[in-house]
């Protein structure tokens, strides 16, 4: 069975500052990875996925995600927060030919001036 | 193009009575889903369609139904609400076919049992 596993709950870091959001999965099949953010009071939106080719992928707002399969993680990072970046980021894992996700429990981000 | 919408935005119920949580997309999507949000449990689905005419339970459906109406709406019932169903609820859709789909989420409706 799959799973996901976000390895911090809360992370609190100061503006300008560079950010690793962890999550490892597990799966017996090839697998296609998600990050998406949930901005207070907001929807869920994607922020990049992971498909195949490049195992390095970024989003239109600094952040980049790393595919490791021997690792089987897909760490968020961004090299410099801005307070807007406050939100919680959920990592999910689409494995196999199923529509469903399976979802991580969520990291919320802090950013403190 | 308004995405995904959902009504109501808030709704407080006493235990035992019953409602419905509309949700209608213009995206043309496939696939349409519910989930709770509850804090430290992230997002569980509640019932998913894959397709117009299909509904399929997911991994908290108990306590739920729900009706795909046509491609644009999918709707879920709390026929007797009970406290454990306070939660914000998230309806969202993909274009359906295929696992590598983005999942596009409507604003939420946040549910107080009493």
């Amino acid at each position: 069975a799959q799973s996901v596993t976000q390895l911090d709950s809360q992370v609190p870091v100061f503006e300008e500052a560079p950010v690793e959001l962890r999550c490892n999965y597990s799966s017996s099949v090839s697998v296609y990875l998600f990050w998406y953010v949930q901005y207070p009071n907001q929807g869920l939106q994607l922020l990049l996925k992971y498909l195949s080719g490049s195992t390095l992928v970024e989003s239109i707002n600094g952040f980049e995600a790393e595919f490791n399969k021997s690792q089987t993680s897909f760490h968020l990072r961004k090299p410099s927060v801005h307070i807007s970046d406050t939100a919680e980021y959920f990592c999910a894992v689409n494995a196999g030919n199923n529509r469903k996700l399976i979802w991580g429990l969520g990291t919320s981000l802090a950013v403190n001036p | 193009n308004a995405g995904v919408t959902q009504t109501p935005k808030f709704q407080v119920l006493k235990t035992g009575q019953s409602m419905t949580l509309q949700c209608a997309q213009d995206m043309n999507h496939n696939s349409m889903y519910w989930y709770r949000q509850d804090p430290g449990m992230g997002l569980r689905l509640i019932y998913y369609s894959a397709s117009e005419g299909t509904t399929d339970k997911g991994e908290v459906p108990n306590g739920y139904n729900v009706s795909r109406l046509n491609k644009r709406e999918f709707s879920l019932r709390l026929e007797s609400a009970a406290p454990s169903q306070t939660s914000v609820y998230f309806c969202a859709s993909s274009e359906g076919g295929s696992s590598t789909d983005t999942q596009y989420f409507g604003p939420g409706t946040r549910l107080t049992v009493l």
